[in-house]
């Protein structure tokens, strides 16, 4: 969607390395989903951000929202094979969470 | 756990056949969805239903319709299908309520028109 910009679109680092991937929205958010793909699956939930400034995190993985609402990062430190996969982020611009609007997807390989 | 089933992971399907793609959850979720995935494009939604026999167009709505005459059940129908129409299927539930609550997604149909 031109809604929602995700970039990179592919990215590819070495164990151990932490990375970065952002959305970025041409609209106020009034959430911000991110979720992770294993090749050719369904998508897993990670996390959800509502308020300006929140961050959140599970294991390796952070993600935040900036201030203005417009812009989410997903930052992954010390990457493992295991964290290799697409990772989308899904933007709720109506307020009722009831039809997202999903970014093009990054794809992470993580080398061993 | 919330459980979304797809009937089929891959399909073949000759170009002008109709095709049924149908989806199960089991958390008596009120809210569905049909998306496809295409590379570089993402996930564009088709339909989704927020109730038994209600239903909503997304963006992608052309060549397609939907049925849901039980709750748990989604069903994603191709009238004619046509190449353009090979992709990556995926079905969503999600609650509904107060609060914001994720989609939670199937597995995925790998659907292929020749």
């Amino acid at each position: 969607s031109q809604e929602l910009e995700q970039s990179p679109q592919s990215l590819i680092v070495q164990e151990g390395k932490n990375l970065t991937i952002n959305c970025t929205s041409s609209k106020t958010l009034y959430g911000l989903y991110w979720y992770k793909q294993k090749y050719g699956e369904g998508l897993i939930f990670l996390m959800m951000l509502q308020k300006g400034g929140e961050e959140k995190s599970h294991e390796k993985i952070t993600a935040k929202l900036d201030e203005k609402k417009q812009q989410s990062s997903l930052h992954i430190t010390a990457s493992q094979p295991s964290h290799a996969g697409i990772y989308l982020c899904g933007a709720d611009f109506s307020g009722s969470a009831r039809q997202l609007t999903f970014g093009s997807g990054t794809q992470l390989t993580v080398l061993p | 756990d919330v459980k979304v089933t797809q009937s089929s992971r891959y399909l073949v399907k000759r170009t002008g056949e109709k095709v049924f793609l149908e989806c199960v959850q089991d958390m008596d979720h009120e809210n569905m969805f049909w998306y496809r995935q295409d590379p570089g494009l993402g996930l564009r939604l088709i339909y989704f239903s927020y109730d038994v026999k209600m239903k909503e167009k997304g963006d992608i709505p052309e060549g397609y319709s939907v049925s849901r005459e039980k709750k748990e059940r989604f069903s994603l129908i191709l009238e004619s299908a046509s190449t353009n129409q090979t992709s990556m299927y995926l079905c969503a539930s999600k609650r509904s309520g107060g609060g914001v609550y994720e989609q939670y997604f199937g597995p995925g149909t790998r659907l292929t028109v020749t």
